[in-house]
């Protein structure tokens, strides 16, 4: 059974850093693209970053430079390392699989249960 | 990046009727990166509809997705009380992903 477990949300100053973990089962991280999507409270969805099987990046512009994306193949486990963090990174952050197919299809068919990160001082 | 604009943002309904989401895209969007969530309150994001028309496993066929190039529709045929819930569409394209700001199907 597929099944991922985001872990290390919290209240955090602004200016400071946070380090998200999603834990996964039932398939390999590193066969897979990955994305980080969080969710302000009250809003829409917002992707941030995706890492691809073979491990390149990218980054929405609203955190490029402050977000890093990663994972550990040993563990199972996709990160997001978040610095200079801000009141508006506020947010349900989840971790979500994606299945890919170039020219066939792209969506993400499973999603983590979120973990909140607060931005306040 | 390509910006999708839901609408409308309020769909007031009573079970037993139908409903049709739209989604369209400021450009051209590959229909076989279009994608529709359910979320319910409190719960993670629940895939719909992939390639813009594919129900994902499990899907009732009463949800149905159709659409290209800028215009996307999500239809409900018959809605059923655990369909009330916000629906967001999504596409990726050009190393971006971006979703619509959710559409949200409420009980009249």
């Amino acid at each position: 059974e597929v099944q991922l477990v985001e872990s290390g949300g919290g209240l955090v100053q602004p200016g400071g850093s946070l380090r998200l973990s999603c834990a996964a089962s039932g398939f390999t991280v590193r066969s897979n693209y990955m994305s980080w999507v969080r969710q302000a409270p009250g809003k829409g969805l917002e992707w941030i970053s995706v890492i691809y099987s073979g491990g390149s990046t990218d980054y929405a512009d609203s955190v490029k430079g402050r977000f890093t994306i990663s994972r550990d193949n040993s563990k199972n486990t996709l990160y997001l390392q978040m610095n200079s963090l801000r009141d508006e990174d506020t947010a349900v952050y989840y971790c979500a699989r994606e299945q890919y197919v170039s020219g066939s299809y792209s969506y993400f068919d499973y999603w983590g249960q979120g973990t909140l990160v607060t931005v306040s001082s | 990046e390509i910006v999708l604009t839901q609408s409308p943002g309020s769909l007031f309904l009573s079970p037993g009727e139908g409903a049709t989401l739209s989604c369209r895209a400021s450009q051209s969007v590959t229909s076989s990166y279009l994608a529709w969530y359910q979320q319910k309150p409190g719960q993670a994001p629940r895939l719909l509809i992939y390639g813009a028309s594919s129900r994902a496993t499990g899907i009732p066929d009463r949800f149905s997705g159709s659409g290209s190039g800028t215009d996307f529709t999500l239809t409900i045929s018959r809605l059923e009380p655990e369909d009330f819930a916000v629906y967001y569409c999504q596409q990726y394209g050009s190393s971006s992903y971006s979703f619509g700001q959710g559409t949200k199907v409420e009980i009249k």
